[in-house]
C-alpha cells in the first residue's frame, strides 16, 4: 500500500506570512496532485505535477515535485484569508484504474 | 454542464437499514470512483469503475456494493448499514489521460445511528 504523509496537519498563521506544506512518501508516484477542499464541498484540483523536479506556479502558490517523484511541497507566499481550507496531496500510480492515494490533508487557517 | 452530482446530500439511517447513493457525471468520463472521508483519515477509495459494466474493489470495500449500468452513473449501495459507515462519501470521475485528474462531486453526508 502506498502511503502519503502530509505535514503539518494543522497550520494557523497571520495574513501576509509565507508557509510550506509537505507531502512525503517512500513510494514512487507517476504523478502527484494537489487539491483544495472547502467545508461542505468536494476537493478541487489545483495542480498536477508529473516530472521529477518539476515546479509549477499558480499565482502565489508554488508546487514542486521531488526529483525521485516520492515527495512534493506546496509553498504559499503572502498568504491571504481566502487561502484558508484543507489542502490534500494525492498520488497516482500510473495505472489509472486504482484511483488516487490521498494524504490526510493540511488544515490551513489564515487569520486577517 | 453540471459536472459530477451526488444524491442525496444528507441521510440518516438506522443500523441495519439499506440505501443507495447515486453519482452522475455529464463529462463522458470512463472512470468513476467512490471515496469516503473521515476525520483524521483522509480520503479512502471504496470502489471504482473503468467503464460501463465494470467495477473493482478499492482500499475499503467491505460493507459496500457498486454498479455501473450506465456510463454516466455510478451507484454505491449499503446493504446493512453500520455506525462505522458514518462518513462523508465523495464520488469522482476522470478521463484516462495518464495523469489521473479527478473531478469530485459535492459529497453525501451519511449518519448511521
Amino acid at each position: 500500500t502506498q502511503l502519503l504523509e502530509q505535514s503539518p496537519q494543522f497550520l494557523s498563521i497571520q495574513e501576509g506570512e509565507n508557509l510550506t506544506v509537505y507531502c512525503n512518501s517512500s513510494s514512487v508516484f507517476s504523478s502527484l496532485q494537489w487539491y483544495r477542499q472547502e467545508p461542505g464541498e468536494g476537493p478541487v484540483l489545483l495542480v498536477t505535477v508529473v516530472t521529477g523536479g518539476e515546479v509549477k506556479k499558480l499565482k502565489r502558490l508554488t508546487f514542486q515535485f521531488g526529483d525521485a517523484r516520492k515527495d512534493s511541497s506546496l509553498h504559499i507566499t503572502a498568504a491571504q484569508p481566502g487561502d484558508t481550507g484543507l489542502y490534500l496531496c494525492a498520488g497516482a500510480g500510473g495505472g489509472g484504474a486504482d484511483g488516487l492515494t490521498f494524504g490526510k490533508g493540511t488544515h490551513l487557517i489564515i487569520q486577517p | 454542464n453540471a459536472g459530477v452530482t451526488q444524491t442525496p446530500k444528507f441521510r440518516v439511517l438506522k443500523t441495519g437499514q439499506s440505501m443507495t447513493l447515486l453519482c452522475a457525471q455529464d463529462m463522458n468520463h470512463e472512470y468513476m470512483y467512490w471515496y469516503r472521508q473521515d476525520p483524521g483519515m483522509g480520503l479512502r477509495l471504496i470502489h471504482y469503475s473503468v467503464g460501463e459494466g465494470t467495477t473493482a474493489k478499492g482500499e475499503v470495500p467491505d460493507g459496500y456494493n457498486v454498479s455501473r449500468l450506465k456510463k454516466q452513473n455510478f451507484l454505491l449501495g449499503l446493504e446493512s448499514a453500520a455506525p462505522s459507515q458514518t462518513s462523508v462519501y465523495f464520488c469522482a470521475s476522470s478521463y484516462w489521460g495518464g495523469v489521473e485528474t479527478q473531478y469530485f462531486g459535492p459529497g453525501t453526508r451519511l449518519l448511521v445511528l
